[in-house]
């Protein structure tokens, strides 16, 4: 069984802050790792999916990395805007290709 | 192009009635993923189709819950005798290859 750890469970940032949140999750039978933002009453949005250690991978302003010898991953947000506001969830994808989600990480960005 | 819808998005049952939610994947997507999401916490896996064929179930947290897909599409996750433990939000996810999962805006159940 995978345990997918989310840090820190919320955040608030003004308008402008640089920001990143932590994944951490078992290093054993990883296939890849992925990043989603789910906006209230909207349907979760992939950002990104890692796969290869070293891996990153950027967006815009979004941009995350991949550790995956030591099983975290980095997500990075530079100069925040209140539309990033949203919850981030992390999930690791094993063999079986089901996802194990963390717990998520709530943004907050007041203008 | 459409992505994956799923009906009702509200629904409320009084404990001991019987639910089901739909759920449309996007066209041609061959697997298709429920999960369900608690307060509080991250989506949890319930079970997993490729076409028609279920083929992990491990998640379904009791004999009361069953889905089907039974013509490759379309699915439908049912839960009989609705508990309140049963109040969660249940994600519906397809995909045509491995490591892409598009997911629905989900369907929040209450259970009173």
């Amino acid at each position: 069984i995978l345990n997918v750890e989310q840090s820190p469970q919320s955040l608030h940032v003004q308008e402008g802050d640089s920001t990143n949140f932590t994944c951490s999750f078992p290093s054993s039978n990883f296939y890849a790792l992925h990043w989603y933002r789910w906006e209230t009453a909207k349907s979760p949005e992939a950002l990104f999916v890692m796969t290869l250690n070293g891996d990153e991978k950027k967006k815009g302003r979004i941009s995350a990395t991949l550790n995956t010898k030591e099983g975290y991953s980095y997500l990075y947000i530079k100069g925040s805007q209140p539309e990033d506001s949203a919850t981030y969830l992390c999930a690791s994808e094993g063999g079986s290709e089901k996802l194990v989600f963390g717990k998520g990480t709530k943004l907050t960005v007041n203008p | 192009g459409a992505g994956v819808s799923q009906s009702p998005r509200y629904k409320v049952a009084k404990r001991g009635q019987d639910v089901a939610l739909r759920c449309d994947p996007i066209s041609g997507h061959v697997s298709l993923f429920w999960y369900q999401q608690a307060l509080g916490q991250g989506p949890e896996f319930l079970t997993y189709f490729q076409n028609e064929a279920q083929l992990d179930k491990s998640g379904l947290p009791s004999d009361r819950f069953f889905a089907e897909r039974p013509e490759g599409s379309v699915s439908t996750l049912k839960i009989q005798r609705t508990q309140q433990e049963d109040s969660a939000v249940y994600l519906c996810a397809s995909s045509r290859i491995r490591y892409e999962q598009y997911f629905g805006p989900g369907t929040r159940l209450t259970v009173t």
